[in-house]
């Protein structure tokens, strides 16, 4: 049982360049969202999806995307990185939304 | 607007030494507050959830205790491995969702 599966693990990326990152949950579960974790600041959550099929703007949009591809799998897309994108992200799943949160073990993003 | 301050901010113990990490909240109507443990290189791993004024919650050597305006992570005896950063969240009223405060730093000394 893998829990929450993040790819990949580490990214470089120029400003401008684009990418998505991955996540897939094998618990079943309704919800799952993206947040990102900076010094200093609280998890902030960037989009989330309470099931499959629909998506919500969460605290930081601006700046990317997000699909939920199936009910396992919901991706996050830089179309243009800039350098206040470097951080930590995290993808996390749950039963249903606000119920307790299952994360992945983090993509550490730096834009240069 | 929702705010989570979690005192302190770094905290380190002998092994064996008792403390208390703090939660304090100001949102609108809480439904749920969360903690969670976070070992450096993961992400965070669910430990309780706690609903109403009073609530008391254990695993192990951790106790989680709620009040209307803060909660309390009491750590009994700690153990080296016990050391990890500790986050709270929060979960107001209405559509909002989870806030998450910044963390406790917790480090156990053999």
């Amino acid at each position: 049982n893998a829990g929450v599966t993040q790819t990949p693990k580490f990214q470089v990326l120029k400003t401008g360049q684009s990418m998505t990152l991955q996540c897939a949950q094998d618990m079943n579960h309704n919800s799952m969202y993206w947040y990102r974790q900076d010094p200093g600041m609280g998890l902030r959550l960037i989009y989330y999806s309470a099931s499959e099929g629909t998506t919500d703007k969460g605290e930081v949009p601006n700046g990317y995307n997000v699909s939920r591809l199936n009910k396992r799998e919901f991706s996050l897309r830089l179309e243009s990185a800039a350098p206040s994108q470097t951080s930590v992200y995290f993808c996390a799943s749950s039963e249903v939304v606000n119920s307790p949160l299952h994360f992945g073990n983090g993509t550490r993003l730096t834009v240069t | 607007e929702d705010q989570v301050t979690q005192s302190p901010e770094a905290l380190r113990l002998q092994e064996g030494e008792s403390s208390s990490l703090n939660c304090s909240y100001t949102v609108s109507g809480l439904r749920g507050l969360f903690w969670y443990r976070q070992d450096p290189g993961k992400g965070p791993e669910f430990l309780f959830t706690l609903y109403s004024a009073g609530e008391e919650k254990e695993k192990e050597r951790l106790k989680a205790t709620l009040t209307k305006k803060e909660s309390f992570l009491h750590i009994t005896a700690p153990k080296p491995e016990d050391s990890a950063t500790y986050l709270c969240a929060v979960l107001p009223g209405g559509y909002q969702k989870v806030t998450f405060g910044t963390g406790t730093k917790l480090q156990v000394i053999p």
